[in-house]
């Protein structure tokens, strides 16, 4: 069954650092999605990107986040410059969007654990 | 805004059946997600239901009743992996970008 994949599995990174977290969306979906979830609280949208734009986000998504899809394959998160409280899993996700389509869920990676120390 | 509201916690026994409840409260529904989440792992996809009703798979159902804003997650013959948190999300049609709006989850405990 097709993946979505992270990496890294796990980031330590000192407060102020950049840090970019990767993803491979499935081959055939369109829309990419970051959403976080921080230590024992719900999950988080972030942001969503088609046709390579940002088609949405929330406002958790200030100046000190990014999102590039600098080729085919690959759809990046940045962190300008980290804090304490970006200590969170960071989730990935990738689903064929559009009406007509069946249930257009969404298919999510298993993550990146972001520390910042 | 969305509002979605489910149970922090419930605990049921190995062979049972459990019913998980969400409500909601949005301006334009666009369906309604269950996933399941292992700790420290990523949402899994159970259901999805955009009309009301029962919607069933296997040993999971979920049914939807949009006048109430009202959605339940049933779990039949329960086994101890069903030992996880379960998450209603929404989507709402004025998202542009299909996002969902999760709700804080429900931590099922299956013992023996």
């Amino acid at each position: 069954e097709p993946e979505v994949t992270q990496t890294p599995s796990h980031q330590v990174t000192q407060m102020g650092q950049e840090v970019i977290l990767r993803c491979v969306p499935i081959s055939n979906h369109l829309y990419f999605y970051w959403y976080r979830q921080i230590l024992g609280q719900k999950v988080e949208f972030l942001v969503s990107f088609y046709n390579n734009e940002i088609s949405e986000k929330s406002e958790i998504f200030d100046d000190q986040f990014s999102v590039e899809r600098p080729d085919g394959s690959n759809f990046t998160l940045k962190i300008r410059s980290t804090k304490l409280e970006d200590s969170a899993m960071y989730f990935c996700a990738s689903s064929v969007a559009g009406q007509g389509t069946p249930n257009y869920g969404y298919t999510f990676g298993s993550g990146t654990r972001l520390t910042v120390v | 805004g969305q509002n979605i509201d489910q149970p922090t916690e419930m605990t049921a026994t190995e062979g049972a059946i459990v019913q998980i409840n969400c409500t909601y409260q949005t301006s334009g529904f666009n369906g309604l997600f269950w996933y399941q989440q292992h700790a420290g792992e990523a949402p899994t996809f159970l259901s999805y239901n955009v009309l009301d009703g029962l919607e069933e798979k296997g040993r999971f159902s979920s049914f939807l009743s949009r006048s109430k804003g009202y959605s339940y997650l049933l779990l039949k013959e329960l086994q101890m992996k069903d030992s996880a948190s379960y998450l209603c999300a929404v989507r709402d049609n004025s998202n542009s970008g299909y996002a969902l709006n999760f709700g804080k989850g429900t931590s099922l405990l299956v013992t023996p």
